[in-house]
């Protein structure tokens, strides 16, 4: 069975630091990664995805994710956070075999201005 | 990315009562997922649609409660009957696209 793991319920951050997000997960096949973004009352918004190829990912708003396969992680990364970065993020993972896609639990982003 | 018309918005209903959520994509999919999520949490995956078969349901959902339709390619309804303030929650409806999945945006229900 697949599952993934947020291990942070908050993460809190200057604005102007750098920011990681981590997430692990646990997939039979081969994964695929997912994150998105959720922000107050509004839905959720696709972040970057990884499927193969190149183990770092560029998604929008100037954020990355890192997949490594010895330590099964896809963690979130952005070289300088935003105030306007806080909100609520989700990883996501389905096994390429599948079709069904696990959400992890999320992290709460704090930027601190 | 798909659009996805989710309906309604929010609605406020009496326990014992049910409701249709519906959800329209602008073009063909396959798969239709309807997940639920309450407030500020993770999201729950209820069943999966499949247009011409029955949802499958993952484990703690099942069809008396949550049935689903699926009639043609573009469109969905999921119903959450005899409603408990329990059910209290958002609910999504999702399609999966190259880029990822895209999600409706969300049904606010509150049992009362």
């Amino acid at each position: 069975a697949q599952s993934v793991a947020q291990p942070e319920d908050q993460v809190n951050v200057a604005e102007g630091n750098p920011l990681t997000v981590k997430c692990t997960y646990s997939v039979s096949g081969n994964p695929y990664l997912f994150w998105y973004v959720q922000y107050p009352n509004r839905g959720l918004q696709f972040l970057l995805k990884y499927i193969t190829g190149d183990n770092l990912v560029k998604g929008s708003y100037g954020f990355e994710a890192e997949f490594n396969k010895s330590q099964t992680s896809f963690h979130l990364k952005k070289p300088s956070a935003l105030v306007s970065d806080s909100a609520l993020y989700f990883c996501a993972v389905r096994d390429s075999g599948g079709f069904k896609t696990i959400f992890g639990a999320g992290t709460r982003l704090f930027v601190k201005a | 990315s798909a659009v996805i018309s989710q309906k309604p918005s929010r609605d406020i209903c009496q326990r014992g009562t049910s409701l249709t959520i519906q959800c329209q994509v602008d073009s063909q999919v396959t798969m239709m997922f309807w997940y639920r999520q309450q407030p500020g949490q993770s999201l729950t995956l209820i069943a999966t649609a499949n247009q011409g078969s029955e949802a499958t349901y993952e484990s703690g959902f099942v069809i008396d409660k949550f049935p689903i339709s699926r009639p043609n390619l573009t469109f969905s309804t999921l119903t959450v009957s005899n409603m408990s303030p329990e059910d209290s929650s958002i609910y999504l409806c999702s399609v999966e696209r190259f880029d990822g999945y895209t999600f409706g945006s969300g049904t606010r229900l509150t049992v009362v």
